[in-house]
């Protein structure tokens, strides 16, 4: 079965910190993977996108890692600021094309002062 | 990049009333949307993918006859709840993909329902 597992469900930082996502996956066959941030409210807004040869991918102060061989990624956020607190999704595409993505449940960050 | 709109952002109803929810890919040609719920703190759930000029292909359990769901065209998608009743209050959103490509998926800003 298609299935994303995203660790911690939820995490609290000070502002100012760095902190590291985690997502597991076990979708098959894998065509990339995305990071999206949701804010409360809001639809999620892509911040990296990565096929399985590509290690790592940044987008300011977001960084994403890919690992295709143990099927695990990671986002990094650097220097973390209040507007960071949302929640972050790891999804995964099982194939090229306009197939349904495959969901984590999250990660609740909030950032605070 | 690539830009969906959807509307309205957020919508109050009475009980058996009938709500439209409309999905637009702004700069780009979408052949396939995906409409989401959403729960409070929950991941979102598909239900339904739309293809233009077809029939919407629902999830299990998700009630075709409920949620109506036309795409008409390459930029247009919408989702019809019908005779809503206050456990359809939800967050639902729309996710658009790109026909060339270029964009892969790009999600509307979610529509908040509250049925009363």
């Amino acid at each position: 079965k298609n299935q994303v597992e995203q660790s911690p469900q939820s995490l609290i930082i000070l502002e100012g910190k760095n902190c590291t996502l985690q997502c597991n996956y076990t979708v098959s066959p894998f065509s990339n993977l995305r990071w999206y941030k949701q804010d409360t409210g809001r639809g999620p807004v892509s911040l990296t996108i990565m096929t399985f040869s590509e290690n790592t991918k940044s987008n300011g102060r977001y960084t994403a890692t890919l690992d295709a061989d143990t099927k695990q990624s990671s986002l990094h956020i650097t220097a973390s600021q209040l507007s960071d607190s949302a929640s972050y999704i790891c999804v995964v595409s099982p194939n090229s094309g306009n197939t349904p993505l495959v969901f984590g449940k999250g990660t609740r960050l909030s950032v605070i002062a | 990049g690539a830009v969906v709109s959807q509307h309205p952002s957020r919508v109050i109803c009475k009980s058996g009333t009938s709500v439209k929810i409309e999905c637009r890919s702004l700069d780009f040609q979408a052949t396939t949307m995906f409409w989401y719920r959403q729960f409070p703190k929950k991941s979102l759930m598909l239900m339904a993918t739309s293809n233009e000029g077809s029939k919407a292909t629902y999830e299990q359990g998700v009630e075709k006859d409920k949620f109506l769901i036309n795409h008409a065209s390459l930029t247009l998608s919408t989702l019809t709840v019908t005779s809503a009743h206050p456990e359809d209050s939800s967050f639902y959103i729309c996710s658009a993909y790109d026909f060339l490509g270029t964009y892969g998926y790009t999600f509307g800003s979610g529509t908040r329902l509250t049925v009363v």
